[in-house]
């Protein structure tokens, strides 16, 4: 196991309704990337966090939105869910500014937009 | 923009044979290369990775992948497959500054190995 928990595991929301999904991250991470994984795809960039500031971010609408706490934690926002929101997003932890370590990802959220 | 290209959906091999999985890549400058597998309904595992240095790379579970600058390719291989190999893998390339920091996939490769 990688230390990097996310909650929840499933969830199933109707379309137009507002999500929230959590990442603890690894010890000793300041960096937390999310990752939206539609079936039968490669994970897409949906942004990064370092130290509580946004680091980055992929071709995602302004509906995404994130935080990331003092302890490094983080959380994605999602307004306004489309039946297309529908993928496993996972999230990553790594050390910051270090370009060339690994990230660890957790085991996902599977989020169903009915 | 950089870019991975993993140009098989699928690959089946057979227990104890040697297996190969393809992945080109496209960046600015040096790259920094990555190795994950998925298995169903988990997230991704790290398995090896390319900063610099020796172009053989070995990593988890007895995989190693080869390095080549002039293909531009970080193609991941065993010496003997195994029928818990199964699994979905994707190569996935980082950039040197700014948002090519990100980590970029591929689409994934499918790895059966038949017992």
């Amino acid at each position: 196991e990688t230390g990097v928990t996310q909650s929840p595991t499933h969830l199933i929301k109707t379309r137009g309704q507002q999500v929230t999904l959590r990442c603890s991250s690894q010890s000793g991470h300041n960096t937390v990337s999310w990752y939206q994984q539609a079936l039968g795809q490669g994970p897409q960039f949906i942004f990064q966090y370092y130290r509580e500031e946004e680091n980055g971010r992929g071709n995602f609408p302004p509906r995404f939105s994130g935080l990331q706490f003092p302890n490094y934690s983080s959380e994605l926002n999602v307004n306004a869910l489309e039946l297309d929101d529908s993928a496993l997003y996972l999230c990553a932890s790594s050390l910051g500014g270090v370009t060339n370590t690994e990230a660890f990802f957790g085991q996902g959220t599977r989020l169903t937009v009915v | 923009a950089q870019s991975v290209a993993q140009p098989e959906d699928q690959v089946n091999v057979a227990e104890g044979n040697p297996l190969t999985v393809k992945c080109t890549y496209s960046v600015s400058g040096n790259p920094y290369l990555f190795w994950y597998v998925q298995y169903p309904n988990r997230g991704l595992q790290f398995l090896l990775k390319y900063i610099t240095g020796d172009n053989l790379v070995k990593g988890s579970y007895g995989f190693e992948a080869e390095f080549n600058k002039s293909q531009t390719s970080f193609h991941l291989k065993k010496p003997s497959a195994l029928v818990s190999d199964s699994a979905l893998y994707f190569c996935a390339v980082r950039g040197f500054s700014g948002s090519a920091r990100q980590l970029t996939f591929g689409s994934g490769t499918q790895l059966t190995v038949l017992p």
